[in-house]
């Protein structure tokens, strides 16, 4: 089945305790992008990529750290989490012939 | 960078009544305009989206109006069911694969 996944899906942790939220997709996408959707915000894109090793920022980067290695794995690392940081995160991929994003299921992370 | 206002934020109609909700953007160098849908609890997932060539697209009972001149989009739901209720989400880029702005929302309810 194609499909975009995250884990974890649910996540509670401390400030300052680094963290990695891994997204991986199976349908040969060259774009993933990660996103953060905060009650009355909507979607924000945090970083994307276009390719291996090709990341780019989106509108809110500060504090996270992606990684693009391999095709399928797009990892969002957060180095020193902070409560500002809660959040419902959500990874999603497309191919270079359409622009349609699919968007994997989510993972909530709290920081207290 | 590029901002995306979305109006209204909440929108209540009656079942088989239609339904508009307004984006505007500020980029003149935008040229692709994706519309997302996102039931309660679930991922965001594209429904239609337009690109700056055209002026109109239509699917079925949905249409997306695209005024570069204007700077401002609008989506059209025609003919309003239960299942239409969602939170619609409005977007912006200069291309598909480069950073994606979204408006922050627009709660639809559609009452039987």
């Amino acid at each position: 089945e194609a499909q975009v996944t995250q884990n974890p899906r649910y996540l509670i942790t401390v400030t300052g305790k680094k963290l990695t939220v891994t997204c991986s997709q199976n349908m040969n996408h060259e774009y993933m992008s990660w996103y953060r959707q905060d009650p009355g915000l909507g979607l924000r894109q945090i970083y994307y990529s276009m390719n291996v090793e090709v990341t780019d920022k989106g509108d809110v980067p500060e504090g996270y750290k992606v990684s693009r290695k391999e095709k399928r794995n797009f990892p969002l690392i957060l180095e020193s989490p902070s409560p500002n940081q809660t959040s419902l995160y959500f990874c999603a991929s497309s191919p270079s012939d359409r622009y349609e994003q699919y968007f994997g299921p989510g993972t909530r992370l709290t920081v207290t | 960078g590029e901002n995306v206002e979305q109006h209204p934020s909440t929108l209540s109609v009656q079942e088989g009544d239609s339904a508009v909700i307004k984006c505007t953007y500020s980029d003149s160098a935008s040229n692709y305009f994706p519309w997302y849908k996102q039931e309660l609890g679930k991922r965001p997932q594209l429904i239609i989206d337009i690109r700056s060539n055209v002026g109109e697209k239509k699917d079925q009972r949905i249409a997306v109006t695209l005024n570069k001149t204007a700077k401002h989009f609008s989506l059209h739901i025609t003919e309003t069911q239960p299942e239409d209720s969602a939170v619609y989400f409005c977007a912006a880029s200069e291309s598909g694969y480069s950073t994606l702005t979204f408006g922050k929302g627009t709660m639809l309810l559609v009452s039987p």
